[in-house]
Protein backbone atom coordinates (compact mmCIF):
# COMPACT_ATOMS: atom_id res chain seq x y z
CA UNK A 1 0.00 0.00 0.00
CA UNK A 2 1.00 2.99 -0.58
CA UNK A 3 1.33 6.10 2.20
CA UNK A 4 1.24 9.76 1.95
CA UNK A 5 2.62 11.67 5.07
CA UNK A 6 1.68 15.15 5.64
CA UNK A 7 2.97 18.00 7.83
CA UNK A 8 2.48 19.37 9.64
CA UNK A 9 -0.83 18.40 10.52
CA UNK A 10 -2.01 21.57 11.61
CA UNK A 11 -0.29 25.33 11.04
CA UNK A 12 -1.44 28.91 12.28
CA UNK A 13 0.57 31.70 11.26
CA UNK A 14 -0.18 35.56 10.85
CA UNK A 15 -0.56 37.49 7.53
CA UNK A 16 2.99 37.68 5.37
CA UNK A 17 4.79 35.07 7.45
CA UNK A 18 6.20 32.32 4.93
CA UNK A 19 5.40 28.56 5.59
CA UNK A 20 6.43 25.04 3.76
CA UNK A 21 4.34 21.95 4.38
CA UNK A 22 5.76 18.53 3.15
CA UNK A 23 4.70 15.49 1.67
CA UNK A 24 6.50 12.43 2.12
CA UNK A 25 6.38 8.81 0.62
CA UNK A 26 8.32 5.22 0.42
CA UNK A 27 6.84 4.61 -2.39
CA UNK A 28 8.02 6.32 -6.19
CA UNK A 29 4.82 7.87 -8.07
CA UNK A 30 4.80 8.70 -11.59
CA UNK A 31 3.78 12.07 -10.88
CA UNK A 32 2.52 14.24 -7.34
CA UNK A 33 -0.35 16.43 -7.23
CA UNK A 34 -1.38 19.30 -4.92
CA UNK A 35 -4.80 20.64 -4.22
CA UNK A 36 -6.50 22.78 -1.95
CA UNK A 37 -9.80 22.13 -0.18
CA UNK A 38 -11.68 25.06 1.29
CA UNK A 39 -14.83 24.06 3.65
CA UNK A 40 -17.92 22.62 1.81
CA UNK A 41 -16.07 22.13 -1.47
CA UNK A 42 -14.06 19.72 -2.87
CA UNK A 43 -10.21 20.06 -3.67
CA UNK A 44 -9.45 21.84 -6.32
CA UNK A 45 -6.22 20.98 -8.13
CA UNK A 46 -3.05 23.63 -7.69
CA UNK A 47 -0.06 21.78 -9.41
CA UNK A 48 1.00 18.60 -11.03
CA UNK A 49 5.11 17.68 -10.75
CA UNK A 50 5.84 14.78 -13.03
CA UNK A 51 10.05 14.84 -13.13
CA UNK A 52 12.16 14.34 -10.57
CA UNK A 53 13.89 17.62 -8.88
CA UNK A 54 11.37 19.67 -10.82
CA UNK A 55 10.24 23.00 -9.43
CA UNK A 56 7.15 25.25 -10.12
CA UNK A 57 6.10 28.18 -9.44
CA UNK A 58 2.53 29.96 -8.79
CA UNK A 59 2.06 33.11 -7.73
CA UNK A 60 3.67 32.73 -4.29
CA UNK A 61 3.31 29.32 -3.99
CA UNK A 62 6.38 27.14 -4.92
CA UNK A 63 6.33 23.35 -5.32
CA UNK A 64 9.22 21.13 -5.65
CA UNK A 65 9.15 17.23 -6.67
CA UNK A 66 12.14 15.22 -4.95
CA UNK A 67 14.77 13.67 -6.92
CA UNK A 68 13.45 10.26 -6.11
CA UNK A 69 9.59 11.16 -6.65
CA UNK A 70 8.75 9.93 -3.73
CA UNK A 71 8.61 13.32 -1.71
CA UNK A 72 7.66 17.22 -2.10
CA UNK A 73 6.70 20.50 -0.48
CA UNK A 74 4.61 23.15 -0.72
CA UNK A 75 6.06 26.87 0.13
CA UNK A 76 4.28 29.46 0.52
CA UNK A 77 5.84 33.12 0.53
CA UNK A 78 4.32 36.25 2.48
CA UNK A 79 0.80 34.06 2.98
CA UNK A 80 -2.12 35.76 3.04
CA UNK A 81 -6.15 35.60 4.54
CA UNK A 82 -6.71 33.81 1.55
CA UNK A 83 -4.34 31.04 1.29
CA UNK A 84 -6.45 29.27 4.02
CA UNK A 85 -7.51 25.97 3.75
CA UNK A 86 -6.80 22.05 3.70
CA UNK A 87 -3.61 21.50 1.21
CA UNK A 88 -3.21 17.89 0.08
CA UNK A 89 -0.82 16.16 -2.08
CA UNK A 90 -1.69 13.18 -3.83
CA UNK A 91 0.72 10.48 -5.40
CA UNK A 92 -0.77 9.15 -8.67
CA UNK A 93 -0.13 5.94 -10.12
CA UNK A 94 -0.85 5.68 -13.68
CA UNK A 95 -0.63 1.61 -13.92
CA UNK A 96 -3.17 1.17 -10.57
CA UNK A 97 -5.27 4.10 -12.23
CA UNK A 98 -5.58 5.92 -8.85
CA UNK A 99 -4.68 8.83 -6.89
CA UNK A 100 -3.65 8.45 -3.22
CA UNK A 101 -3.93 10.73 -0.44
CA UNK A 102 -2.29 12.24 2.17
CA UNK A 103 -4.20 13.24 5.23
CA UNK A 104 -3.80 17.39 4.57
CA UNK A 105 -2.06 20.22 6.30
CA UNK A 106 -4.89 22.81 7.62
CA UNK A 107 -3.57 25.77 7.05
CA UNK A 108 -4.82 29.17 9.00
CA UNK A 109 -3.94 32.75 8.29
CA UNK A 110 -4.68 35.34 10.38
CA UNK A 111 -4.91 39.02 9.57
CA UNK B 1 -21.56 19.53 -17.78
CA UNK B 2 -19.33 22.17 -16.47
CA UNK B 3 -17.97 20.62 -13.61
CA UNK B 4 -18.69 17.35 -11.42
CA UNK B 5 -22.28 17.21 -9.82
CA UNK B 6 -23.13 15.46 -6.95
CA UNK B 7 -26.30 14.45 -5.32
CA UNK B 8 -27.35 15.43 -2.38
CA UNK B 9 -25.62 17.47 -1.14
CA UNK B 10 -26.73 16.62 2.15
CA UNK B 11 -28.21 13.01 3.56
CA UNK B 12 -29.26 12.62 6.72
CA UNK B 13 -30.64 9.16 7.85
CA UNK B 14 -31.03 6.70 10.40
CA UNK B 15 -28.94 3.88 11.15
CA UNK B 16 -29.92 0.18 9.39
CA UNK B 17 -31.43 2.25 6.00
CA UNK B 18 -29.94 2.10 2.62
CA UNK B 19 -29.10 5.39 0.70
CA UNK B 20 -27.70 5.95 -2.57
CA UNK B 21 -25.60 8.60 -3.32
CA UNK B 22 -24.55 10.16 -7.14
CA UNK B 23 -22.26 11.86 -9.41
CA UNK B 24 -22.92 13.61 -13.17
CA UNK B 25 -18.66 13.70 -14.04
CA UNK B 26 -17.84 16.04 -16.56
CA UNK B 27 -18.73 15.38 -19.89
CA UNK B 28 -16.27 13.18 -21.90
CA UNK B 29 -14.21 11.95 -19.06
CA UNK B 30 -14.10 8.47 -18.86
CA UNK B 31 -12.40 8.03 -15.41
CA UNK B 32 -14.70 8.34 -12.44
CA UNK B 33 -13.40 7.72 -8.49
CA UNK B 34 -15.17 7.88 -5.08
CA UNK B 35 -13.50 8.91 -2.22
CA UNK B 36 -14.69 9.36 1.35
CA UNK B 37 -13.36 12.21 3.85
CA UNK B 38 -13.86 12.35 7.52
CA UNK B 39 -13.78 15.94 8.87
CA UNK B 40 -10.62 17.64 8.33
CA UNK B 41 -9.27 14.67 6.94
CA UNK B 42 -7.45 13.45 3.70
CA UNK B 43 -9.54 11.26 1.27
CA UNK B 44 -10.09 7.71 1.61
CA UNK B 45 -10.34 5.74 -1.92
CA UNK B 46 -12.98 3.84 -2.29
CA UNK B 47 -13.81 2.57 -5.67
CA UNK B 48 -12.36 3.44 -9.06
CA UNK B 49 -14.10 3.19 -12.19
CA UNK B 50 -12.80 3.48 -16.27
CA UNK B 51 -15.72 3.16 -18.90
CA UNK B 52 -18.29 1.03 -16.90
CA UNK B 53 -16.29 -1.21 -15.15
CA UNK B 54 -14.28 -1.06 -12.05
CA UNK B 55 -10.66 -1.86 -12.41
CA UNK B 56 -9.93 -1.29 -8.74
CA UNK B 57 -13.18 -1.75 -5.76
CA UNK B 58 -10.37 -2.19 -3.60
CA UNK B 59 -11.10 0.73 -0.99
CA UNK B 60 -14.94 -0.27 -0.07
CA UNK B 61 -15.00 -0.76 3.03
CA UNK B 62 -17.57 -3.54 3.37
CA UNK B 63 -20.38 -5.56 1.43
CA UNK B 64 -22.45 -2.80 2.21
CA UNK B 65 -21.07 -0.53 -0.28
CA UNK B 66 -21.35 -1.16 -3.61
CA UNK B 67 -21.16 1.46 -6.78
CA UNK B 68 -22.43 1.25 -10.42
CA UNK B 69 -21.68 3.77 -13.32
CA UNK B 70 -24.21 3.33 -16.87
CA UNK B 71 -23.57 4.42 -19.60
CA UNK B 72 -20.18 5.73 -19.09
CA UNK B 73 -21.32 8.81 -16.94
CA UNK B 74 -23.48 8.93 -14.11
CA UNK B 75 -22.64 7.11 -10.89
CA UNK B 76 -24.20 5.59 -7.62
CA UNK B 77 -22.57 4.95 -4.77
CA UNK B 78 -25.01 3.24 -2.60
CA UNK B 79 -24.93 1.85 1.59
CA UNK B 80 -26.95 -0.95 2.36
CA UNK B 81 -27.86 -0.82 6.04
CA UNK B 82 -26.21 2.13 7.19
CA UNK B 83 -24.09 2.08 10.47
CA UNK B 84 -22.79 5.54 12.39
CA UNK B 85 -19.51 5.26 11.49
CA UNK B 86 -20.46 5.61 7.82
CA UNK B 87 -21.23 9.33 8.35
CA UNK B 88 -18.60 11.49 6.06
CA UNK B 89 -18.09 13.45 3.22
CA UNK B 90 -18.39 11.51 -0.30
CA UNK B 91 -16.60 12.94 -2.80
CA UNK B 92 -16.60 12.21 -6.64
CA UNK B 93 -14.14 13.03 -9.15
CA UNK B 94 -13.34 12.60 -12.67
CA UNK B 95 -10.64 12.83 -15.12
CA UNK B 96 -9.89 12.17 -18.39
CA UNK B 97 -9.09 8.61 -20.09
CA UNK B 98 -6.14 7.28 -17.13
CA UNK B 99 -4.76 10.99 -16.42
CA UNK B 100 -5.53 10.49 -12.69
CA UNK B 101 -3.18 13.01 -12.24
CA UNK B 102 -5.71 15.74 -12.88
CA UNK B 103 -8.51 15.10 -10.76
CA UNK B 104 -11.86 17.31 -11.26
CA UNK B 105 -14.20 16.61 -7.91
CA UNK B 106 -17.24 17.56 -6.89
CA UNK B 107 -18.60 19.52 -4.03
CA UNK B 108 -19.17 16.06 -2.09
CA UNK B 109 -22.50 14.30 -0.39
CA UNK B 110 -22.13 15.12 3.80
CA UNK B 111 -23.62 12.02 5.10
CA UNK B 112 -24.81 11.70 8.56
CA UNK B 113 -25.96 8.40 10.07
CA UNK B 114 -28.12 8.81 12.99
Amino acid sequence: TQLLEQSPQFLSIQEGENLTVYCNSSSVFSSLQWYRQEPGEGPVLLVTVVTGGEVKKLKRLTFQFGDARKDSSLHITAAQPGDTGLYLCAGADTNAGKSTFGDGTTLTVKP
Amino acid sequence: GAGVSQSPSNKVTEKGKDVELRCDPISGHTALYWYRQSLGQGLEFLIYFQGNSAPDKSGLPSDRFSAERTGGSVSTLTIQRTQQEDSAVYLCASSQRQRNEKLFFGSGTQLSVL
